[in-house]
């Protein structure tokens, strides 16, 4: 089983609707992250977690929320998505030197 | 702020080139960690390499060498007689290590492109 999971992989939604990303890991890390990917841009931090009481804006955080509902669980939600949220999201997990295990990402349309 | 700058968004080579991919980091901490991941095509994120902002020491493995200098702020990364496979994305990231904590900032990164 892959350490960090993240479902669904692939999603297509209209826009207006409130889509959540799920995330869950095994690596026994406090600190969550979920990114954006865009050609072009790279990988934008989204929202950051340290532990579970713990939640951070990243970057780009307008239009997103997240919870973590524990340690080794991490969701971030589009309350009312839109087309430009079309991307690639990748949820990952770091130890406290920063080195990050990645899911496979979660490929969501908004159409 | 803590930045990092790819400045090389795509690089073409043929089989057997040595190619060097740069990176130039910002921070204002004297404690940080630098990384390097590569992205397939398959699209998943594969850790590479980290260094710690002490340890300047450059890294040699296989065909990958790591070049650290913290008198230009630069973390390059160097593949010695390239090979289809190494096409991909490569980033670079920088994660400082203050007790607050921040998180890891990536580079917008670089496509190699690696033709036989």
């Amino acid at each position: 089983d892959a350490d960090v999971t993240q479902t669904p992989r692939n999603r297509i939604t209209k826009t207006g609707k409130r889509i959540m990303l799920e995330c869950s890991q095994t690596k026994g890390h406090d600190r969550m992250y979920w990114y954006r990917q865009d050609p072009g841009l790279g990988l934008r931090l989204i929202y950051y977690s340290f532990d579970v009481k713990d939640i951070n804006k990243g970057e780009i955080s307008d239009g997103y929320s997240v919870s973590r509902q524990a340690q080794a669980k991490f969701s971030l939600s589009l309350e009312s998505a839109i087309p430009n949220q079309t991307a690639l999201y990748f949820c990952a997990t770091s130890d406290y030197r920063g080195t990050a295990f990645f899911g496979q990402g979660t490929r969501l349309t908004v159409v | 702020a803590q930045k990092v700058t790819q400045a090389q968004t795509e690089i073409s080579v043929v089989e057997k080139e040595d190619v060097t991919l740069d990176c130039v980091y910002e921070t204002r901490d004297t404690t940080y960690y630098l990384f390097w991941y590569k992205q397939p095509p398959s699209g998943e994120l594969v850790f590479l390499i980290r260094r710690n902002s002490f340890d300047e020491q450059n890294e040699i493995s296989g065909r990958y060498s790591w070049n650290f200098q913290k008198s230009t702020s630069s973390f390059n990364f160097t593949i010695t007689a390239s090979q289809v496979v190494d096409s991909a994305v490569y980033f670079c990231a920088l994660s400082e290590a203050t007790q607050a904590g921040t998180a890891l900032i990536f580079g917008k990164g670089t496509t190699l492109s690696v033709s036989s």
